[in-house]
């Protein structure tokens, strides 16, 4: 059965800091990697999406690692913001035809001033 | 570009009532669209996966008789919660696919529905 955990489950840091959140799967075979942030009460927003042959892809104060032998990936969110409190949701995709998405629960982020 | 809207962003209704959801691609044509319902403090579980012009194709466990989805253009799909109960209130999410890239999904805001 096709897996995402997602640690911490929560998180809580100071303005400014730096953070860092795990996903390990066990989806299988894997297509893609996506890691969304969503706020409270909205839908999820795409940060990055990386396939088997990417091991970094960064998008702003947001980078993610993914290592496919393990896999595992990270996302690391430098000097963090308090706009960026929210939940980071782990994605992981199937390389079939149904393309089917395993969610991870999600690891909730708070930053405090 | 790729925005995805729904309407209504909340909803209250008594209980034993219909609610129709819309989805829309606003800029552009949604081969796919994805039906999510989530808990508080819980991820997304998809509920049905539905394409233009066909049948949805609903997981397990949902039944397709009370969450009825339909996917009439390539542009909007709406699901309607018929006979309404209180454990149906939750925040249902839908979001679209361009293409056969079921990959780049673009999520729309989410509609909060409250079952009194």
């Amino acid at each position: 059965k096709n897996q995402v955990e997602q640690s911490p489950q929560s998180l809580i840091i100071l303005e400014g800091k730096n953070c860092t959140l795990q996903c390990n799967y066990t989806v299988s075979p894997f297509s893609n990697l996506r890691w969304y942030k969503q706020d409270t009460g909205r839908g999820p927003v795409s940060l990055t999406i990386m396939t088997f042959s990417e091991n970094t892809k960064s998008n702003g104060r947001y980078t993610a690692t993914l290592d496919a032998d393990t896999k595992q990936s990270s996302l690391h969110i430098t000097a963090s913001q308090l706009s960026d409190s929210a939940s980071y949701i782990c994605v992981v995709s199937d390389d079939t035809n149904a393309g089917k998405s395993t969610f991870g629960d999600g690891t909730t982020l708070t930053v405090k001033p | 570009g790729a925005v995805v809207s729904q309407h209504p962003s909340r909803v209250i209704c008594k209980s034993g009532t219909s609610v129709k959801i819309e989805c829309r691609s606003l800029d552009f044509q949604a081969t796919t669209m994805f039906w999510y319902r989530q808990f508080p403090k819980q991820s997304l579980m998809l509920m049905a996966t539905s394409n233009e012009g066909s049948k949805a194709t609903y997981e397990q466990g949902v039944e397709k008789d009370k969450f009825l989805i339909n996917h009439a253009s390539l542009t909007l799909s709406t699901l309607t919660v018929t006979s309404a109960h209180p454990e149906d209130s939750s925040f249902y999410i839908c979001s679209a696919t361009r293409g056969t890239n079921y990959n780049e999904q673009f999520f729309g805001p989410g509609t909060r529905l409250t079952v009194l």
